[in-house]
């Protein structure tokens, strides 16, 4: 049985750097195949894609937010974290992570219930 | 970029109507798109995957068709638990986008 886990501040100040945590069990990141993401929403908003990383530690990021984010993966601790630099308040949002189906194409079959995060000061 | 417009932004309904959603992608996208359930508090939901593949555990009344640009999501008789919003997502291996969503909202 495949879960995951966000966890993290849920407040940041802006300009400050958020780091996030993905907690996951029910597979390993090391297997040929997987991978994890995140994905945000703004309160009232649509789903946004973040970041993904790939068994390979091959990195796939949004191209509007490229250049704030990181994603790195623990293999052994079966986490992966993402940050996100220069906070500000358009910034808040529930950040989800997410299990990247096997196979072909990166949809998500199985989703973390989300962690709430406010830039404010 | 590639966008994804979903139509309607809200729809009303009644438990056992026949619902569609649309979403269409700015460029072709073959059949790399999904179809989310989202509530509030829970985890998000995969109904469909590939554009017309049922999600593991999805009830059959959900049904995902089309390919290029154009893709439909239809809940054949709306049950309670259906009121919800949907999301579409196009996938591929170097980036993905998600609609703008849909809440079903009971009428």
């Amino acid at each position: 049985q495949i879960t995951l886990k966000e966890s993290g501040p849920t407040l940041v100040k802006p300009t400050q750097t958020l780091t996030l945590t993905c907690s996951f069990s029910g597979f390993s990141l090391s297997t040929n195949g997987m991978g994890v993401g995140w994905i945000r929403q703004p309160p009232g908003k649509a789903l946004e894609w973040l970041a993904l990383i790939y068994w390979d530690d091959d990195k796939r990021y949004s191209p509007s937010l490229t250049s704030r984010l990181t994603i790195t993966k623990d293999t052994s601790k079966n986490q992966v974290v993402l940050t996100m630099t220069n906070m500000d308040p358009v910034d808040t949002a529930t950040y989800y992570c997410a299990h990247r189906a096997y196979g072909s194409g990166s949809y998500y079959d199985y989703w973390g219930r989300g962690t709430l995060v406010t830039v404010s000061s | 970029d590639i966008q994804m417009t979903q139509s309607p932004s809200t729809v009303s309904a009644s438990v056992g109507d026949r619902v569609t959603i649309t979403c269409r992608a700015s460029q072709t996208i073959n059949d790399w798109l999904a179809w989310y359930q989202l509530k509030p508090g829970n985890a998000p939901k995969l109904l469909i995957y590939k554009a017309s593949n049922l999600g593991s555990g999805v009830p059959s009344r959900f049904s995902g068709s089309g390919s290029g640009t154009e893709f439909t999501l239809t809940i054949r008789s709306l049950q309670p638990d259906d009121f919800a919003t949907y999301y579409c997502q196009q996938y591929n291996y170097y980036s993905q986008t998600f609609g703008q969503g849909t809440k079903v909202e009971i009428k």
